[in-house]
């Protein structure tokens, strides 16, 4: 159990363009989801905390306008990156967590590279 | 606030031998403590976890015990396996209940046959 997909799993987009990266807690139900960023062999960098049905909570020095965050239910949420460029590029996270885990336990998904031209 | 301190890598070991990854943390009151395994272009899985002081987390090999008095929780293993190479994260959560984590920088892990 305990299982969080991430689509798609790595996407190549042009200069100004959007992209949206999708989470989804496949087999519970997630109030909280949260992304992060990772850059090359670099540790994570929480960007915002998603609860279900309320805006998200950006963390400081990320843009809400470029990363835009949508939590719509239980199960889903999503990450656009609106006009992406080049300094984009990255590996982009999510995880969960469930009101009945134990000791806030999140559960992550496999990821999304993300590769801005 | 609350922070993780990892001993820097790489790490490279022979296959069998005996592995320690050093974590410290900073955090007010009681938090609970974690380390993730993150395989080449993967995602992070968790390896292990400790709630309260003196808990010791274990799985596949790896042990962590939580420390109050030294606030760390290093990973050890007693022989690592080529399959074991990775990047490990130490995280903790802490007590205010905001659902972060805070993560340590990670260290890069690599067994040699």
């Amino acid at each position: 159990g305990a299982v969080v997909s991430q689509h798609p799993s790595w996407v190549i987009c042009k200069s100004g363009t959007s992209v949206k990266i999708e989470c989804r807690s496949l087999d519970f139900q997630a109030t909280t989801m949260f992304w992060y960023r990772q850059f090359p062999k670099q540790s994570l960098m929480l960007m915002a905390t998603s609860n279900e049905g309320s805006k998200a909570t950006y963390e400081q020095g990320v843009e809400k306008d470029k990363f835009l965050i949508n939590h719509a239910s239980l199960t889903l949420s999503t990450l656009t990156v609106t006009s992406a460029h080049p300094e984009d590029s990255s590996f982009y996270i999510c995880s969960a967590s469930s009101p009945s885990g134990s000791s806030n336990e999140q559960f992550f998904g496999p990821g999304t590279r993300l590769t801005v031209l | 606030g609350n922070s993780v301190t990892q001993m820097e890598g790489p790490v490279t070991l022979s296959e069998e031998a005996f592995l320690t990854i050093n974590c410290t943390y900073t955090a007010t009151g009681y938090p609970s403590l974690f380390w993730y395994v993150q395989y080449p272009g993967e995602g992070l899985q968790l390896l292990l976890k400790a709630t309260k002081a003196d808990d010791k987390g274990s799985n596949k090999g790896f042990e962590a015990t939580y420390r109050k008095e030294t606030t760390s929780f290093h990973l050890e293993k007693g022989s690592v396996q080529v399959s074991d190479s990775a990047v490990y994260f130490c995280a903790l959560h802490g007590s205010s209940n905001t659902g972060k984590l805070i993560f340590g920088q990670g260290t890069t892990l690599q067994v040699k046959p």
